[in-house]
């Protein structure tokens, strides 16, 4: 199976642009999770989604926005950047049958906000 | 969140040396998984520990849960170049959404040969 795909890659922004990140999950998977990585904070989560339904969202401002449709693809959404928005941004598939839960995460968005 | 600590923050070793880092939580906890990060990287799963005293290995890894289930260790026996990278625990407590991972800040693993 192929992994997690995120796009793009990298991506540059000025402040107060916004910007839209993607997420393929794991074929048959269902559930994505986005999570925010910077040296100062670590790893700290955004928000989950499932069969298009958000169903849990972390403690980030009303900027961060997020959706899913119905093939499992995922976006993430960030407006009015600012430069305390740079930062890794990955997002994580889970499967359902059997398992114990864990996340395949992928390669992530680097996002760099001037 | 989840209140976990994780120590050490950094950590270097020769290679050959063994490796520690611990995960300890101010509750009780459901269950924990650990993950790596090489540099550079993404996290990528390592294992999930559910049992009071659980002990689980994976070849040079060691992995083990706490009889209260607050504190969780990973141990790398004869440390390797390949085994650089970042180690988090992500502790759940019962209740949580199996998609929401708590993670600790992890400890950064630097072996030099």
């Amino acid at each position: 199976k192929a992994g997690v795909t995120q796009t793009p890659r990298y991506l540059i922004k000025t402040r107060g642009q916004q910007v839209t990140l993607s997420c393929s999950p794991i074929s048959g998977h269902r559930s994505v999770s986005w999570y925010q990585q910077t040296p100062g904070q670590g790893l700290q989560f955004l928000f989950e989604y499932f069969s298009e339904t958000q169903r849990n969202k972390g403690n980030f401002p009303g900027r961060f926005s997020g959706r899913q449709f119905s093939n499992s693809r995922s976006e993430m959404n960030v407006s009015t950047l600012e430069l305390g928005d740079s930062a890794l941004y990955l997002c994580a598939s889970r499967g359902l049958q059997g398992g114990v839960g864990e996340q395949y995460f992928g390669p992530g968005t680097r996002l760099t906000v001037t | 969140g989840q209140q976990v600590m994780q120590i050490p923050q950094y950590q270097h070793v020769q290679e050959g040396e063994d490796f520690t880092t611990y995960c300890n939580s101010s509750t009780t906890l459901s269950n924990i998984q650990w993950y790596k990060q090489r540099p550079g990287g993404h996290p990528v799963f390592l294992i999930q520990l559910v049992k009071s005293g659980e002990v689980k290995k994976q070849k040079r890894l060691t992995f083990q849960f706490g009889e209260a289930k607050k504190n969780s260790s990973l141990h790398i026996t004869a440390t390797q170049t390949t085994d650089v990278g970042t180690y988090f625990c992500a502790p759940r407590k019962g209740g949580s959404t199996l998609g929401r991972l708590y993670f600790g800040r992890g400890t950064q693993l630097t072996v030099w040969p």
